[in-house]
């Protein structure tokens, strides 16, 4: 059972536009997301996190939106450049108890950011 | 800067073989993973440890065991090696919690 779930495979985006990368979950338990980048033949690098005492958080051209409501989170990439293209991974490390700061992590949508 | 080294970055092995998968890290982490990922399944659990010689199941363990007789290292083993092993390997470690895990750049591994 997918607890964390990125729906798009895969996301096309023009050079200077937005992109908007996103993510559900089931569990109204998980309390704290993050998103990771990974370039091919690179591990994966931590982007940026939000907590589920906000609903928004900022870094840069990075903004994650969280709606708790209806357990969905998004990442926009504003204004969007070639080096964005990668895939991204949202996960969660809540997963129940002492978690050892354990992630479940979603399938992942590639992101390719046309010049 | 945190640095998680991975020994191999491609590895071909024979089915049936015995692998050894390294991983060290420089940050004095409690806490390492192992990850497989896998294209449409993102990055599974295989397993992971909170302290030397301790060691957890993670979701997706069968095939696989660990061994952290050090903190700074953690080693996947594959017993013998299988086809539906043939997978990319991602080690991370943290110091737990809500911090961010921090990857190595993986290893690939192909068994024929």
């Amino acid at each position: 059972d997918q607890q964390v779930k990125q729906n798009s495979p895969s996301l096309s985006v023009q050079e200077g536009r937005i992109s908007i990368l996103n993510c559900d979950y089931t569990n109204s338990m998980f309390d704290y997301f993050l998103w990771y980048k990974k370039y091919p033949a690179e591990g994966p690098t931590f982007l940026i996190s939000i907590s589920s005492i906000k609903d928004k958080n900022e870094d840069g051209r990075f903004t994650v939106f969280l709606n708790k409501s209806a357990k969905h989170l998004s990442l926009h990439i504003v204004p969007s450049q070639p080096g964005d293209s990668a895939v991204y991974f949202c996960a969660t490390p809540w997963t129940g108890g002492t978690s050892y700061g354990k992630l479940t992590f979603g399938q992942g949508t590639i992101l390719t950011v046309h010049p | 800067d945190v640095k998680v080294t991975q020994s191999s970055r491609y590895l071909v092995k024979r089915t049936g073989e015995k692998v050894f998968l390294e991983c060290v890290q420089d940050m004095d982490h409690e806490n390492m993973f192992w990850y497989r990922q896998d294209p449409g399944l993102g990055l599974r659990l295989i397993y992971f440890s909170y302290d030397v010689k301790m060691k957890e199941k993670g979701d997706i363990p069968e095939g696989y065991s660990v061994s952290r007789e050090k903190k700074e290292r953690f080693s996947l083993i594959l017993e013998s090696a299988s086809t539906n092993q043939t997978s990319m390997y991602l080690c991370a470690s943290s110091s737990g919690g809500y911090e961010p895990q921090h990857f190595g750049d993986g290893t690939r591994l192909s068994i024929l």
